[in-house]
């Protein structure tokens, strides 16, 4: 079963720094790769989708990168601001069997930048 | 148009009643699905219907029943359901759904019902 770990939990960093939040998952056989950012009690905003070929995608401040073969992903978001203060979540789009496919979603890493 | 739209917004509701949560996309997406999400926890798949048709039930309990009158439209119906069940529910669609291998697939969120179960 495919799980997603994302590291660390919470990060609070000042503003105009720049940070990396990591994604980690067991299974490498996935199809893509997802950031999501989800402000509290609202739905969630597609950020970057890696396809399982590709090596990373940018948009703007933020950069994706995966490694397949290693299970891992990062985002690095440039030159923070408090308005990118929010929850983060992976999600890998993967086989789960009976013939479907499904997102699986890490926990999230809630961010906070401090002006 | 990239949006999915979720009706209501909020909803309260005792035990014993019957409410519905509706949701809708006019982006041409033929996979539509249902996620239920816990304070501070990662959305969790419920359903997925794929054409129309119902093509994953996450070992949801009968007390949601989902509907997909059209290809626009996904329903779900709630009927006894127990303070546990107070979550956010997100509605999301994507193109061509869970059946076809190798297909970039992006799914799209709406913005949740908040729902709280007395």
């Amino acid at each position: 079963k495919q799980e997603v770990t994302q590291i660390p939990a919470a990060l609070s960093v000042p503003e105009g720094e720049n940070l990396v939040l990591n994604c980690s998952f067991t299974d490498s056989a996935i199809y893509n790769l997802q950031w999501f950012r989800q402000d509290p009690g609202k739905g969630l905003t597609s950020l970057l989708l890696i396809q399982s070929s590709q090596r990373e995608q940018t948009s703007g401040r933020l950069n994706a990168s995966l490694d397949k073969s290693s299970g891992r992903s990062t985002l690095y978001i440039a030159a923070s601001q408090p308005g990118d203060s929010a929850t983060y979540l992976c999600a890998v789009y993967a086989y789960s069997g009976a013939g479907s496919y499904q997102l699986t979603f890490g926990k999230g890493t809630k961010l906070s930048v401090i002006p | 148009d990239t949006e999915v739209t979720q009706t209501p917004k909020h909803l309260v509701m005792g035990m014993t009643n019957k409410k519905s949560l509706k949701c809708e996309q006019h982006m041409g997406h033929r996979a539509m699905y249902w996620y239920k999400q816990k304070a501070k926890k990662p959305p969790e798949l419920m359903f997925v219907y794929s054409y129309e048709k119902l093509s994953i039930n996450e070992s949801v309990p009968s007390r949601f029943s989902p509907e997909c009158p059209n290809s626009s439209l996904l329903n779900l119906h709630l009927h006894a359901l127990q303070p546990e069940d107070s979550a956010l529910y997100l509605c999301a669609s994507s193109q061509v759904g869970a059946r076809l291998a190798g297909v970039t697939d992006t799914q799209y969120f709406g913005p949740g019902t908040r729902l709280t179960v007395l």
